[in-house]
């Protein structure tokens, strides 16, 4: 079956601008997380989402940040007045349930360059 | 939040050599999972072993959640096991949710 699934792959933006990413977990997956990865660095979560229940926005770096996950499925991560610091790779996963006693599975990811 | 601590930062090895993988962690944990990054960037799920044992071909790691540890073993290493191998803990945060906390990792190089 598809995978996690992430567009676009790649998004050069300028500073300033505000960014979508967009997110399709696998088919029947109540949770879902964000992390980003800076170049060379480990992953930073950012937001988890677990079926109906209030996301955990813990790790969101800055209120230019938000997410929002649409009919329990597809999630959106939105960066607004992006900044030079926000260039990353964005990475979503998905798990059938809490990913307590089950494993991640991640997608290809978005590399976001702010120039 | 929970620390995780990954050992050695970088390794290099020849083809066809073992090598050991540590991740210590600074608290309990629900869970534990290994995972390897491609030099594509690819995130692949090694393993989810909270406590014990597994085995996966040349791949095998053990987790001793009371001493708050887990090796990853890699045998008869080839080439393709190349890449950036994180440990990722995970426990409860503050809003009662559950991250999945990731060491910096362990780059792994394999010459021929």
């Amino acid at each position: 079956g598809a995978g996690v699934s992430q567009s676009p792959s790649n998004k050069v933006t300028e500073k300033g601008k505000d960014v979508e990413l967009r997110c399709d977990p696998i088919s029947g997956h109540t949770a879902l997380y964000w992390y980003r990865q800076s170049l060379g660095q480990g992953l930073e979560f950012l937001i988890y989402f677990q079926g109906n229940s209030a996301p955990d926005k813990s790790g969101l770096p800055s209120d230019r940040f938000s997410a929002e996950r649409t009919g329990g499925s597809v999630s959106t991560l939105t960066i607004q007045r992006t900044q030079q610091e926000d260039s990353a790779v964005y990475l979503c996963a998905s798990s059938p349930r809490d990913s307590y006693n089950s494993p991640l599975h991640f997608g290809n990811g978005t590399r976001l360059t702010v120039t | 939040g929970i620390q995780v601590e990954q050992s050695p930062p970088d390794l290099i090895l020849q083809e066809g050599a073992n090598s050991t993988l540590r991740c210590n962690f600074s608290d309990s944990v629900n869970n534990l999972q290994w995972f390897h990054q491609n030099p594509w960037g690819q995130l692949i799920n090694l393993f989810y072993i909270p406590s014990g044992t597994k085995q996966n071909g040349r791949l095998s790691a053990t987790t001793v959640a009371t001493e708050r540890y887990s090796l990853l073993y890699i045998s008869s290493s080839q080439t393709t096991d190349s890449g950036v191998y994180f440990c990722a803990v995970q426990g409860y945060s503050g809003a009662g949710s559950y991250q999945l906390t990731f060491g910096k990792g362990t780059k792994l190089s394999v010459i021929p």
